[in-house]
């Protein structure tokens, strides 16, 4: 089992729909939860994060964090097709012996059609 | 805006032959990593400087791949002799807070 599952879609949605995308962990040390954008052939873009449990919002995006059943999620609401992307969910245990590396999912590929 | 910038943004070339990436991080951040990204698959880091230290190398091939961070700065990654396999996109990161990664461009490597 893998220490991030990510479905990878892809998911088609209509421009406005709210778009819903999850992830689920395994190692119950991770403390830091990121999503990042990442455009075809670009580099990854923070879009969010959190520490442990809870939710957050910016703007059209909201984060989700449940540490009980290991589970985040972000939604957008109003989808535009400037968000059809791939995203990717990231972790992190934090500083453990120095390494702070990110633990990434695979990425779901989202198209938000006009 | 402060960005990572690596180059070169393509590269192209044969297996057996030597490869060199390099990153210039956002000033004034200490933490580099690099990240190796199959097509399909998350990034998945190879190298971890803190300053000019390496902080985990865990993941690194290091029978043919080396990273360097001389002045604490800008980094280089190489390969040596490179095989198909390495064929991915290879990101450069760096933060100043360890969960608030930035990453770069990316370098694409095609080994034929």
């Amino acid at each position: 089992q893998k220490e991030v599952e990510q479905d990878p879609g892809p998911l088609s949605v209509p421009e406005g729909a709210i778009v819903s995308l999850n992830c689920t962990y395994s190692n119950s040390a991770f403390q830091y939860f990121m999503w990042y954008r990442q455009y075809s052939r670009k580099g990854p873009e923070l879009l969010m994060y959190t520490y442990s449990s809870g939710n957050k919002e910016d703007g059209r995006f909201t984060a989700q964090v449940d540490k009980s059943s290991k589970y985040i999620s972000l939604f957008i609401r109003d989808s535009q097709p400037s968000d059809s992307a791939t995203y990717l969910c990231a972790m992190s245990a934090g500083t453990q012996g120095g390494s702070e590396k990110l633990v990434f999912g695979k990425g779901t590929k989202l198209t938000v059609n006009p | 805006e402060a960005e990572v910038a690596q180059s070169p943004r393509y590269k192209i070339t044969e297996k057996s032959q030597a490869v060199a990436f390099w990153c210039d991080p956002i000033s004034g951040h200490a933490t580099l990593y690099w990240y190796r990204q199959i097509l399909g698959q998350g990034p998945e880091l190879l190298v971890q400087f803190q300053d000019e230290s390496v902080v985990d190398d865990s993941q690194l091939p290091k029978d043919r791949f080396s990273a360097e961070r001389l002045k604490g700065v800008d980094s280089t990654l190489k390969i040596q002799p490179a095989e198909l396999g390495d064929s991915a996109m290879y990101l450069c990161a760096s933060s100043f807070r360890g969960y608030e990664q930035f990453f770069g461009p990316g370098t694409r490597l095609t080994v034929l």
